[in-house]
């Protein structure tokens, strides 16, 4: 089946500092999705991009969709103390058909040193 | 809107026990999900349903079971408990719209389902 991988796995910065996740994939991303998970809560939708070269913002977050729908990165600037979480990105399994089954990379903990 | 809801939020079983884990939502969204979260592993999906009545298996359904009667609806039946399904569960909902297929998936609170 189809797999997504994350990286890092782990990544500690220091309140100011920015930070950047990567989605990779050895086949073609249908779309790609990311989200936010908390300590101790559950998935939180942040965003989808469906179009290759696509870059998005949400204030301090930047996502792209790489050319090749390959790959697709968040960044985000200036972290504070609320970014804390893991995020995730997820894709559809196209080889089974349907949208509504997503398949997750195992994620990025970030933890913000204040 | 009460938007997805799970019962029990914590619950302790022994092995060989069976049980039910409830999940609810009330944006009459087509689709519902459930998913298992183990520490590294991220999400995986266990069953699926796009519809009342239809549901599909996912990455990891053995020893679980799903049934959809109704939109709102998406119980997860654990059949005979085993250690090995101590893990967090997550439901979801979603729908589809727009031309490009966007969808979000809106998950649960969770259940913590530890298996002894």
């Amino acid at each position: 089946g189809q797999q997504v991988m994350q990286i890092p796995q782990y990544q500690h910065v220091q309140e100011g500092e920015d930070f950047t996740t990567y989605c990779n994939s050895s086949t073609t991303l249908s779309n790609i999705q990311w989200y936010k998970q908390r300590p101790g809560g559950h998935p939180v939708f942040l965003i989808q991009l469906v179009k290759s070269g696509e870059v998005k913002k949400q204030k301090r977050l930047t996502f792209q969709f790489g050319e090749a729908k390959k790959n697709s990165s968040l960044h985000i600037t200036a972290t504070q103390t609320t970014d804390v979480g893991t995020y995730f990105c997820a894709d559809t399994d196209g080889t089974q058909g349907g949208s509504e089954k997503l398949v997750f990379g195992k994620g990025t903990k970030l933890t913000v040193n204040p | 809107n009460a938007g997805v809801t799970q019962t029990p939020k914590f619950q302790v079983l022994k092995t060989g026990q069976s049980m039910t884990l409830q999940c609810a939502q009330d944006m009459n969204h087509e689709y519902m999900s459930w998913y298992r979260q183990d520490p590294g592993m991220g999400l995986r999906l266990i069953h699926y349903s796009v519809g009342a009545g239809i549901t599909d298996q996912g990455e990891v359904p053995n020893g679980y079971n799903v049934s959809r009667s109704t939109t709102e609806d998406f119980p997860l039946r654990l059949l005979s408990a085993a250690p090995s399904q101590t893990s967090v569960y997550f439901c979801a909902s979603s729908r589809v719209w727009g031309r490009w297929g966007y969808y979000e998936q809106y998950f649960g609170p969770g259940t913590r389902l530890t298996v002894t």
